[in-house]
């Protein structure tokens, strides 16, 4: 079947203007995370869902950068008054979830640029 | 605090040569480490994990305790191994999530 999709792939927003990134998990994976790589570092991870609860948000930047999950499924993470410090690769990766460590399994990717 | 470490940003390498990505960790628990790849226009995707002790194209990786290390060996490296490594260490404290290295970027020149 169909991996994870991400929309939209490319974003450029201008500052002090709020996007919403959306990603489609794995249908049946129950656990979904959202990283951020900006340019020439790793990957840093911002939040991470098992179903629709967050148990985890302490890798949010700031209190301008939020999340929810639905039934689920898709996933929408919010960004307000964008600064150009958001700018970065925002990924989303799903997994069947649980306890055990399983396999995450990425999205392509929504490339973030703050003019 | 848990902290993966990848000292080489890029790493050159002939192929047919022996070629070694270090990776380090710091975790006060029980670690599970993973290598993670991503080919040129593809996805990041999983490469393998330490519990699985299994070898991927041609590639393996030892956990090693007492040095604190999990670094990815193949013993003779070829063109399309060319990609971006991530060692990554899964923290299980209250959450599922994996922690990244900054990556390396293995270049195999022909």
């Amino acid at each position: 079947g169909a991996g994870v999709s991400q929309s939209p792939s490319n974003k450029v927003t201008e500052k002090g203007k709020d996007v919403e990134l959306r990603c489609d998990p794995i249908s049946g994976h129950t656990a979904l995370y959202w990283y951020r790589q900006r340019l020439g570092q790793g990957l840093e991870f911002l939040i991470y869902f098992q179903g629709n609860s967050a148990p985890d948000k302490s890798g949010l930047p700031s209190d301008r950068f939020s999340a929810e999950r639905t039934g689920e499924s898709v996933s929408t993470l919010t960004i307000q008054r964008t600064q150009q410090e958001d700018s970065a690769v925002y990924l989303c990766a799903s997994s069947l979830g649980g306890t055990i460590a399983y396999e995450q399994y990425f999205g392509p990717g929504t490339r973030l640029t703050v003019t | 605090a848990q902290r993966v470490t990848q000292p080489e940003k890029l790493l050159s390498v002939f192929k047919g040569a022996p070629v070694e990505l270090k990776c380090n960790y710091s975790y006060s628990g029980s670690p599970e480490l993973f290598w993670y790849v991503q080919y040129s226009r593809q996805r990041l995707q999983l490469l393998l994990r330490h519990i699985s002790r299994e070898s991927i194209k041609g590639f393996t990786a030892d956990l090693n305790k007492g040095e604190t290390s999990f670094h990815l060996k193949k013993p003779f490296a070829q063109e399309e191994d060319s990609a971006m490594y991530y060692c990554a260490l899964n923290w299980i404290q209250g959450a599922q999530k994996l922690v990244f290295g900054q990556g390396t970027r293995l270049t195999i020149n022909p």
